[in-house]
């Protein structure tokens, strides 16, 4: 079935150093959401990518939608103590426009002060 | 606070047992979700209403989980027979679009 990779599982960086997450799609997507999870948190949602090479800044959040449009990045400039929490993609099942979304396992960023 | 609400936040349980949880969407979305999630892995669809209407139930789900949204309005998730592997954290979502609002979930713990 359609599936939606992330890496890495988990990354420990140092405040002030970059972090970045990539997403993979076995399947095409018609869009791609991203949804951080702070600890103990619920998921909440960041950004929504429709078209294909598309970029989208959010201050030092910057998200990239790959021309394929089967995959994804998040990067992260100069990380700080409030970036901590897990990062999903996730994509809509098939061509689905229901709003049933299949999500990555997440990157868990650490970010030591 | 209009978020989306669900309850109770903790849940624990005998094995055997049957549990229900409850959602309370945001008033003006149509769609309502249950995804359920264990540690380490992102949420995955149970799940899905479009109004009082039930569209889409997961191949994962065993008959022993339904759910319910009578009116339209609030959801119940109800899980009969409670097993080990059920201990999770069930999370519901509502939505207008395809942007997804997420409760603060019921964490299940089945002894």
């Amino acid at each position: 079935g359609q599936q939606v990779m992330q890496i890495p599982q988990y990354q420990h960086v140092q405040e002030g150093e970059d972090f970045t997450t990539y997403c993979n799609s076995s399947t095409t997507l018609s869009n791609i959401q991203w949804y951080k999870q702070r600890p103990g948190g619920h998921p909440v949602f960041l950004i929504q990518l429709v078209k294909s090479g598309e970029v989208k800044k959010q201050k030092r959040l910057t998200f990239q939608f790959g021309e394929a449009k089967k995959n994804s990045s998040l990067h992260i400039t100069a990380t700080q103590t409030t970036d901590v929490g897990t990062y999903f993609c996730a994509g809509p099942e098939g061509s689905s426009n229901t709003g049933k979304l299949i999500f990555g396992q997440g990157t868990t960023l650490q970010v030591k002060p | 606070d209009t978020g989306v609400s669900q309850n109770p936040r903790h849940k624990i349980t005998k094995r055997g047992q049957n549990v229900t949880f409850r959602c309370d969407p945001i008033s003006e979305h149509n769609r309502l979700y249950w995804y359920r999630q264990t540690l380490g892995q992102g949420p995955e669809f149970l799940t899905y209403f479009q109004n009082e209407a039930q569209l889409e139930k997961s191949r994962l789900l065993s008959d022993r989980f339904s759910a319910e949204r009578p009116k339209g309005s609030f959801s119940t998730l109800e899980i009969q027979r409670t097993e080990q592997g059920d201990s999770a954290m069930y999370l519901c979502a509502s939505s207008s679009g395809r942007k997804l609002f997420f409760g603060s979930g019921t964490q299940l713990s089945v002894l």
